[in-house]
């Protein structure tokens, strides 16, 4: 098993620019989390799917929106970057809600 | 909404001794109470969790104990080896599909030689 992996590890942006993160799961977990991770700030949610075709709103939701059209993956779209973006994303999935997850290595973005 | 608070920010101990990790939680509702452990350019991986029916946990050189009436929970690494250096996150929830972990801002362990 791959476990959670995300797509790219790395993404430079210039301001105003669109890009989509994309996390896959091979363990046919239901919940799926996308966090943002800021110095001195620990781990935020951004959103989050308790199962396929379903999605709702974290903590920190404004400007990132996201689909579950299949249940192994999970994306995060920014439509218009901004350099406030800038941040390492973490994916993570559950079998069982806030319950045992499992993370991604990250992605990190910087947005100029 | 959950608030999660965790000191300290850094820690350095001597391989060897052990080290303490404290947090607090605001929301009463809270029950499930994990923590993970963050290597250098990696994703947070859990490494021990409790919940609200234990006062205590132990996995080995790590332990978790959890005081409902005080809203704490700390972690404790004993025998502390330099593969212990990491950053170490708290968090809290309650159970349920639409429950989400609300993270502490992490500790930054250095086990020194």
């Amino acid at each position: 098993n791959a476990g959670v992996t995300q797509t790219p590890k790395f993404r430079v942006l210039k301001t105003g620019q669109s890009m989509t993160l994309l996390c896959a799961q091979d363990m046919n977990h239901e919940y799926m989390y996308w966090y943002r991770q800021d110095p001195g700030m620990g781990l935020r949610l951004i959103h989050y799917s308790v199962g396929e075709g379903t999605t709702a709103k974290g903590e920190v939701p404004d400007g990132y929106n996201v689909s579950r059209l299949k249940k192994q993956n999970f994306l995060l779209g920014l439509e218009s970057a901004a350099p406030s973006q800038t941040s390492v994303y973490f994916c993570a999935s559950s079998p069982r809600g806030p319950d045992t997850q499992y993370f991604g290595p990250g992605t990190r973005l910087t947005v100029l | 909404g959950e608030n999660v608070e965790q000191h300290p920010s850094t820690l350095s101990v001597q391989e060897g001794d052990s080290a303490v990790i404290k947090c607090t939680y605001s929301d009463s509702a809270s029950n499930y109470f994990p923590w993970y452990k963050q290597e250098l350019g990696k994703g947070p991986q859990l490494i021990i969790d409790i919940r609200s029916n234990v006062g205590e946990k132990k996995d080995q050189r790590i332990a978790v104990t959890l005081n409902k009436t005080a809203k704490h929970f700390s972690l404790h690494i004993t025998e502390t080896q330099p593969e212990d250096s990491a950053v170490y996150f708290c968090a809290a929830s309650t159970t349920g599909t639409a429950s989400k972990l609300t993270f502490g801002t992490g500790t930054r362990l250095q086990v020194t030689l």
